[in-house]
């Protein structure tokens, strides 16, 4: 079975540009998360969705927003970037909205210079 | 609010040696504890996690940790590291039924050493 995918691989932006990353989940889970991972840290929350619905959201600004399609698919928008958006984004998916699993995808990293 | 430290941002390990990576966290409600490994250019791939029952938890590759819920504490041990275990090392913790939101140490680089 293909586990989570995201693309694209890498990406290089300019400040104040925006970006849109892209998360196809397990086959069957509904849930989607998104982490940021900047270098020499560990993964920071940033949303949750299950359902198509938000069902959390991290410590982060207005210019970072998510959706999920029918398909259970997610995009992770960031606008107006910033020199410290700068990181790994991590997917991860589950079958639930609370569970002790969740699997994760091998990001996207994205460079803003 | 839920809080990881991992205290070795560092460990250096001969090949063969055994190995301990330390974790402990602060929650004033139960969680469920995890350990996940990262390869360099690689997602998260979970090693083992707790969620109740006997302290002692093994995972995968030999590695295995336990719970000790006086000292807060979740360490991971290894008896005898491969150089394949060169990798990044993250402890996370998450509230049971409050969703997937995993708070996630800031990592310990293990380097085996030939």
């Amino acid at each position: 079975d293909a586990g989570v995918t995201q693309s694209p691989t890498h990406l290089i932006k300019t400040r104040g540009q925006q970006v849109t990353l892209r998360c196809s989940p397990i086959s069957g889970h509904k849930s989607v998360s998104w982490y940021q991972q900047v270098l020499g840290q560990g993964p920071q929350f940033i949303f949750q969705y299950y359902e198509k619905e938000e069902r959390g959201r991290g410590n982060f600004p207005d210019r970072f927003s998510a959706r999920q399609f029918p398909n259970y698919s997610s995009e992770l928008n960031v606008n107006a970037l910033l020199l410290g958006d700068s990181a790994l984004y991590l997917c991860a998916s589950s079958w639930q909205w609370s569970t002790d699993t969740q699997y994760f995808g091998p990001g996207t990293r994205l460079t803003v210079l | 609010a839920q809080s990881v430290t991992q205290l070795d941002s560092q460990v250096p390990v001969f090949e063969e040696a055994p190995v301990e990576l330390r974790c402990n966290y602060s929650s004033s409600v139960s969680v469920y504890l995890f350990w996940y490994v990262q390869y360099p250019n690689q997602g998260l791939q979970l090693l083992l996690k707790y969620l109740s029952g006997s302290t002692l938890v093994k995972g995968i590759n030999g590695f295995e940790a336990e719970f000790n819920k006086s000292q807060t504490s979740f360490h991971l041990r290894k008896p005898s590291v491969h150089i394949s275990d060169t990798a990044e090392y993250f402890c996370a913790v998450i509230l049971p039924n409050t969703g997937n939101q995993f708070y996630f140490g800031t990592g310990t680089s293990l380097t085996v050493i030939p």
